[in-house]
């Protein structure tokens, strides 16, 4: 079956501009997280979504970053007012519940220029 | 808290070479312990994983122990081949929902 797609697959914005990212997980997976991946580092843990709710908003960096997920199945993570700092590969995975393995998106490249 | 701590890369191997990567780990309860790889222009994938003391995990010819007593999750495989080139992310969960990912180690292995 389709593994979780995530668009657009690359976005150049310039500061100060808002960018939605988007991400279709495997059908039937309730638990939906974001990742942002930075030149050099390891995997930052944004958001994680059971069903609709976010019981975990832990990770966003700030309040220019919120995320939300509708019909148990699309997430779209939103960055207000871009700043260069935000560049990074975004990647989203899902899985059957909290306790399974995680299925990873190919990830959204978002420069910001 | 809870975090990763891997090899630093990039490591080059010539094919058939033996391969290691450490990882150790700090955790507050009972982690589960993942390896991810990603493969050029790719997702992460799950390559293997371990949920208890003692667990070996394995998978196309790679494995790794989870060592409570030492904290280490070391990737190991025998004989690495071009195909393996990648990056690899050792990864913990403990309970919860947030997993946590070292930095990634970049292999080339080179013919």
């Amino acid at each position: 079956g389709a593994g979780v797609s995530q668009s657009p697959s690359n976005k150049v914005t310039e500061k100060g501009k808002d960018v939605e990212l988007r991400c279709d997980p495997i059908s039937g997976h309730t638990a939906l997280y974001w990742y942002r991946q930075s030149l050099g580092q390891g995997l930052e843990f944004l958001i994680y979504f059971q069903g609709n709710s976010a019981p975990d908003k832990s990770g966003l960096p700030s309040d220019r970053f919120s995320a939300e997920r509708t019909g148990g199945s699309v997430s779209t993570l939103t960055i207000q007012r871009t700043q260069q700092e935000d560049s990074a590969v975004y990647l989203c995975a899902s899985s059957l519940s909290q306790f399974r393995e995680q299925y990873f998106g190919p990830g959204t490249r978002l420069t910001v220029t | 808290g809870d975090s990763v701590t891997q090899m630093e890369g990039p490591v080059t191997l010539s094919e058939e070479a033996f391969l290691t990567i450490n990882c150790t780990y700090t955790a507050t309860g009972y982690p589960s312990l993942f390896w991810y790889v990603q493969y050029p222009g790719e997702g992460l994938q799950l390559l293997l994983k371990a949920t208890k003391a003692d667990d070996k995990g394995s998978n196309k010819g790679f494995e790794a122990t989870y060592r409570k007593e030492t904290t280490s999750f070391h990737l190991e495989k025998g004989s690495v081949q071009v195909s393996d080139s990648a990056v690899y992310f050792c990864a913990l969960k403990v309970t919860g929902n947030q997993f946590y990912f070292g930095t990634g180690t970049s292999l080339t292995v080179i013919p």
